[in-house]
């Protein structure tokens, strides 16, 4: 079954604290993964994706195909990430994209 | 361009009455997705055209749902009648044709509460 899990709703932190936010993904082919990120009442952008490879906010995500996992990481959290972040996932060949449910991030002052 | 543009940005509407929801996709792009938020559930896909043609609709909650795409340029998602259950965020989405490795570019969503 293909399936995007993200197994928090809400994950609170302080500012200047470090930030992981889980995604685990079931797909049979070969993926591509993204994670999105909603500020408040806005629409869904495009954070990153695994194939580009590259930081954005200071946020990176690394796909490993064993774990089937594509967390998403922050050294040091700031108040302006707080967001709602999703997990996706596309499939090739497919135009099907696959989100999680969202995990809230709070940054604490 | 402008991006993908959804309308009416919030509704109000009573229960029984028929929503129209629309949506402009990004020029060339011809994949187009509704999607539909709510708290309980997070992002749900409701259907999915390409080419204009309905490709997968089995998100599409029961008969009161439907959608059209009569051009490239233009879908509508209704609802007809109207409940409660319906009051959500519905979010157009359009990305670029490509094997399925693409962006999604979402619509800023329109607010619909059912009351």
């Amino acid at each position: 079954a293909q399936r995007v899990t993200q197994p928090e709703k809400l994950l609170s932190v302080f500012k200047g604290a470090p930030v992981e936010l889980k995604c685990n993904y079931s797909y049979s082919g070969s993926p591509e993964l993204f994670w999105y990120v909603q500020y408040s009442r806005q629409r869904l952008q495009l954070l990153l994706r695994h194939i580009s490879r590259e930081s954005i906010k200071g946020f990176t995500a690394d796909l490993n195909k064993g774990e089937t996992s594509f967390h998403l990481k922050k050294p040091f959290a700031q108040e302006e990430d707080s967001a709602m972040y999703y997990c996706a996932l596309s499939g090739f060949g497919t135009y099907k994209y696959i989100f999680g449910t969202g995990t809230r991030l709070k940054v604490l002052a | 361009d402008a991006g993908v543009i959804q309308s009416p940005r919030h509704e109000v509407t009573e229960m029984g009455q028929e929503v129209t929801l629309r949506c402009k996709p990004i020029s060339g792009h011809n994949s187009l997705f509704w999607y539909r938020q709510t708290m309980m559930r997070g992002l749900e896909l409701l259907i999915y055209f390409n080419n204009n043609v309905p490709i997968d609709d089995s998100g599409m909650p029961e008969d009161r749902f439907s959608a059209k795409m009569p051009n490239a340029s233009f879908s509508t998602l209704k609802i007809q009648p109207s409940e409660p259950r319906d009051s959500a965020v519905y979010f157009c989405a359009s990305s670029l044709p490509n094997s399925g490795r693409d962006t999604i570019y979402f619509g800023e969503g329109s607010w619909l509460t059912v009351v």
